[in-house]
């Protein structure tokens, strides 16, 4: 079966305890990215990875690191948490293909950083 | 730089009624723009794509949009409102060549009423 699997689905933390939320696909997708949504704002992306080894800045990438190692995985990682970090995670892959797009989105990760 | 305007955070119809969700980009290069749809308390789909093959675009479940460059707009429709379409929706914009950068709206809150 496709999918995207996020680990963990929920997570609660203290400021400045480091984490890493981890994205795996099982597609062997070229395009990984992540956003977080928060109410009133809806989603904005954070990073993307167009390959291995290669990532770009999305809209808010502060306050995160991001590494594409191995095609399959794509993990999130919060260095130093804040509270304004609380939010709810989305990773995602796609492939695209003579105009045609496929793209699967992870269940989300909601993370409460006190 | 890139950015998409939802007009109406929401939209309540009834059931069998027209359904029209707004959207404007702004991009500075030919888009590609995207209708995602998130139900309750899950993830994002792909509804539809824009790619300029064609500006009338078809995706799942009877939503199409269409995108009107004059205007820069790419809204979306459906004929007649189901109660399962309840949901909220998310218009996208990425630039095209090798920029991946993805911008969402705000989003768009449909609710359908019996």
């Amino acid at each position: 079966e496709a999918q995207v699997t996020q680990n963990p689905r929920y997570l609660i933390t203290v400021t400045g305890k480091k984490l890493t939320v981890t994205c795996s696909q099982n597609m062997n997708h070229e395009y990984m990215s992540w956003y977080r949504q928060d109410p009133g704002l809806g989603l904005r992306q954070i990073y993307y990875s167009m390959n291995v080894e290669v990532t770009d800045k999305g809209d808010v990438p502060e306050g995160y690191k991001v590494s594409r190692k191995e095609k399959r995985n794509f993990p999130l990682i919060l260095e130093s948490p804040s509270p304004n970090q609380t939010s709810l995670y989305f990773c995602a892959s796609s492939f695209s293909f003579g105009g045609q797009e496929t793209q699967y989105f992870g269940p989300g990760t909601r993370l409460l950083v006190l | 730089a890139q950015s998409v305007t939802q007009l109406g955070s929401h939209v309540s119809v009834s059931e069998g009624a027209l359904v029209l969700l707004r959207c404007n980009y702004s991009s500075s290069v030919p888009p590609y723009l995207f209708w995602y749809v998130q139900y309750p308390n899950q993830g994002l789909q792909l509804l539809l794509k824009y790619t300029s093959a064609a500006t009338l675009v078809k995706g799942i479940n009877g939503f199409e949009a269409e995108f009107k460059k004059s205007e820069t707009s790419f809204h979306l429709t459906k004929p007649s409102a189901h109660m399962s379409d309840a949901a909220e929706y998310f218009c996208a914009v990425r630039g095209g060549g090798s920029n991946y950068k993805l911008t969402f709206g705000k989003g768009t809150l449909l609710t359908v009423n019996p």
